[in-house]
């Protein structure tokens, strides 16, 4: 299975700045997404990941708000940008070989915004 | 989002028992249902998953039921283990597309 390292593991940031997190995966996988998780809740899906065109985001996640990149098979970064205190939860990347394929997550990055 | 509805949210089992955790999706379009295992700290872990042409599956000491014209599906785990403490949380997709993810349930199995 895919093993998913993410980067920064948790981080502590000021209102109103942005964080780029980084979604790196061992072997070449189709299909990347990023999840948001407050602490003791479930995953909310932000985004899918496209190699080489835009994101697509779901119904209220917005590009601005969290621009993703995708530059190969291998790596993602998700960016929170203008970050408030609504903002700190759990950010985690996921990943599978192909639609068929287990998906499977990183460990999370897990942001504070004071 | 929330198309995938799981109970209970917490689950208290004596060790060696049966836990068993419930989940209803609606999205008939739905064609994979897996299981993941989440300990704190950690991102969630596969642990189990199905496709709506079987009605069981089971591997080692987890076993996914699946009614499909009920749009049910459950995860009972034999013979329970202190181990197996962890946030248990269904999901429903179509090819990894789109998946959703139940509230999650708390196990605790106490020894």
């Amino acid at each position: 299975s895919a093993v998913i390292s993410q980067k920064p593991s948790r981080d502590i940031c000021q209102r109103g700045t942005s964080l780029t997190i980084q979604c790196q995966v061992d072997s070449q996988v189709t299909m990347m997404f990023w999840y948001r998780q407050q602490p003791g809740q479930s995953l909310t899906l932000i985004a899918t990941a496209n190699q080489g065109s835009e994101a697509t985001y779901e119904s209220g996640f917005v590009i601005d708000k969290f621009p993703i990149s995708r530059p190969n098979l291998t790596f993602s970064t998700l960016t929170v940008s203008n970050m408030s205190p609504e903002d700190s939860s759990i950010y985690l990347c996921s990943a599978a070989g192909g639609p068929n394929s287990p998906l499977h997550f990183g460990n999370g990055t897990r942001l504070t915004v004071t | 989002q929330q198309q995938v509805k799981q109970s209970p949210q917490s689950l208290i089992v004596q060790k060696g028992g049966i836990s068993i955790i419930n989940c209803a999706y609606e999205n008939t379009a739905f064609d994979y249902f897996p299981w993941y295992q989440q300990f704190p700290g950690k991102g969630p872990a596969l642990l189990i998953a199905i496709r709506p042409d079987v009605s069981e599956k089971k591997e080692g000491r987890f076993t996914i039921s699946f009614n499909k014209s009920a749009k049910q599906f459950s995860l009972h785990i034999m013979d329970s283990q202190p181990g197996d403490s962890a946030t248990y949380f269904c999901a429903a997709g179509n090819n990894n597309n789109d998946m959703r993810f139940g509230a999650g349930t708390r196990l605790t199995v106490k020894p």
